[in-house]
């Protein structure tokens, strides 16, 4: 089966950095992505992690530890329009994606 | 080039109702995934086509649900005998279905009411 947990909310003020956890039992695992996902909106591709380590993207990061079946989203100099849902999302054998339940981060001034 | 488009992008529906839900993937773009997503919830996943083969119906909450995909394009998403708990944002993704691609495209979605 697959299963997935992330914090449910975290609170941050402008210019501050964060960090979202992502646990997960997955079969078949193939990798890790992350999507944002604002107010009203469709979900948006962030960062894709295939191997163990860090994938730097701008002032977003994305780690992964396979043997610890964890990531994370880093998300750095936080901006009011970073305040959004974050998914993480498993790869699985077949293309199989699972979406996480998702955490809403507010950014503060 | 053009996105994922969806049709209708709202649609209110009488409980007990079928409704029809449309999807256009990216041209090119053999994989084909439709969720829900509830008020303040995550992405529920329903339903992923992959080229020719068999379609994954593993997510399909109930037998009400069926989706059909024409080929490598247009995709339908039918609800039968709808009920209040169907009313959600049903979300379509493609992407490129090749074996290491993993970002998916997704449409607007289409904001289902049922009353």
């Amino acid at each position: 089966g697959q299963s997935l947990e992330q914090p449910s909310e975290v609170t941050a003020v402008e210019g501050a950095i964060v960090q979202i956890n992502c646990t997960y039992q997955t079969s078949g695992f193939y990798g890790l992505s992350w999507y944002q996902q604002h107010d009203g909106g469709a979900p948006t591709f962030l960062s894709y992690n295939g191997l163990d380590g860090l994938e730097e993207t701008g002032r977003f990061s994305s780690f992964l530890s396979r043997s610890d079946s964890y990531g994370y989203l880093l998300l750095q100099e936080l901006q009011m329009k970073d305040s959004a849902s974050y998914f993480c999302v498993t790869q699985a054998a077949g293309n199989k994606l699972t979406f996480g339940g998702g955490t809403r981060v507010l950014v503060k001034p | 080039g053009a996105g994922v488009s969806q049709s209708p992008s709202n649609k209110v529906t009488e409980k007990g109702k079928d409704v029809e839900l449309r999807c256009d993937p990216i041209s090119g773009h053999t994989a084909l995934y439709w969720y829900r997503q509830r008020l303040g919830q995550g992405l529920e996943f329903l339903i992923y086509f992959q080229g020719n083969s068999a379609p994954d119906k593993s997510g399909l909450p109930s037998d009400r649900f069926s989706a059909e995909r024409t080929g490598e394009s247009v995709s339908t998403l039918t609800i039968q005998r709808t009920q209040q708990e169907d009313s959600a944002v049903y979300l379509c993704a493609s992407s490129r279905g090749a074996s290491g691609s993993y970002e998916q495209y997704f449409g607007p979605g289409t904001r289902l009411t049922v009353t």
